[in-house]
């Protein structure tokens, strides 16, 4: 089985950087996946690493790091819009184990 | 296009009582996954379905759950008897098939059913 680490929650204020980890323990690990959830609303896929190093989508970046079973994700130029809770979750064949998310509160 | 389609979007029964919760997924999609999400337990994997075969239901709480998906394109989730623990929202998801070498395609989930048992 899998089981995901994440804080549970990080306040910061606009325009500032955050930065997310997740550390897992899992069998069968493929690659490391973050989904974003606002309130009330669906989970939706931001990102997915199944090699170590950093991948950049515009203001978010995900890292993964296998020989540490570490990964983090990175949101720059915070805006209102990105407070929401976030997920990482381990991939095994085909199936996600969800981390118990973080929330991420922005002020102005 | 549009999305992961779920029905009804809300849904409050009294103990008891049978309760059925559907799924369209995306078309062209061959896989097919039910979550449950509460505060107490987070969001959890409850059956996963590949080309409409289930795949994985060991996340299935117990008996009173069931699922189906008789065709591509439809999906049940039924709970009968229903308890008020039962109470949570159920999100439906569908994605392509696993990647070549392994790992999944990003998921898509519906609006998802917010389930209260009275």
């Amino acid at each position: 089985g899998q089981s995901l680490e994440q804080p549970s929650e990080v306040t910061a204020v606009e325009g500032a950087i955050v930065q997310i980890n997740c550390t897992y323990q899992t069998s069968g690990f493929y690659g490391l996946s973050w989904y974003q959830q606002h309130d009330g609303g669906a989970p939706t896929f931001l990102s997915y690493n199944a090699l170590d190093g950093l991948e950049e989508t515009g203001r978010f970046s995900s890292f993964l790091s296998r020989s540490d079973s570490y990964g983090y994700l990175l949101l720059q130029e915070l805006q209102m819009k990105d407070s929401a809770s976030y997920f990482c979750a381990g991939t095994a064949g085909n199936k996600l184990t969800f981390g118990g998310g973080t929330r991420v509160l922005v002020k102005p | 296009d549009a999305g992961v389609i779920q029905s009804p979007r809300h849904e409050v029964t009294e103990m008891g009582q049978e309760v059925t919760l559907r799924c369209k997924p995306i078309s062209g999609h061959n896989s097919l996954f039910w979550y449950r999400q509460t505060m107490m337990r987070g969001l959890e994997l409850l059956i996963y379905f590949n080309n409409n075969v289930p795949i994985d239901d060991s996340g299935m709480p117990e008996d009173r759950f069931s699922a189906k998906m008789p065709n591509a394109s439809f999906s049940t989730l039924k709970i009968q008897p229903s308890e008020p623990r039962d109470s949570a929202v159920y999100f439906c998801a569908s994605s392509l098939g696993p990647r070549q070498g392994g790992g999944n395609q990003p998921q898509h989930f519906g609006d998802g059913t917010r389930l209260s048992i009275l």
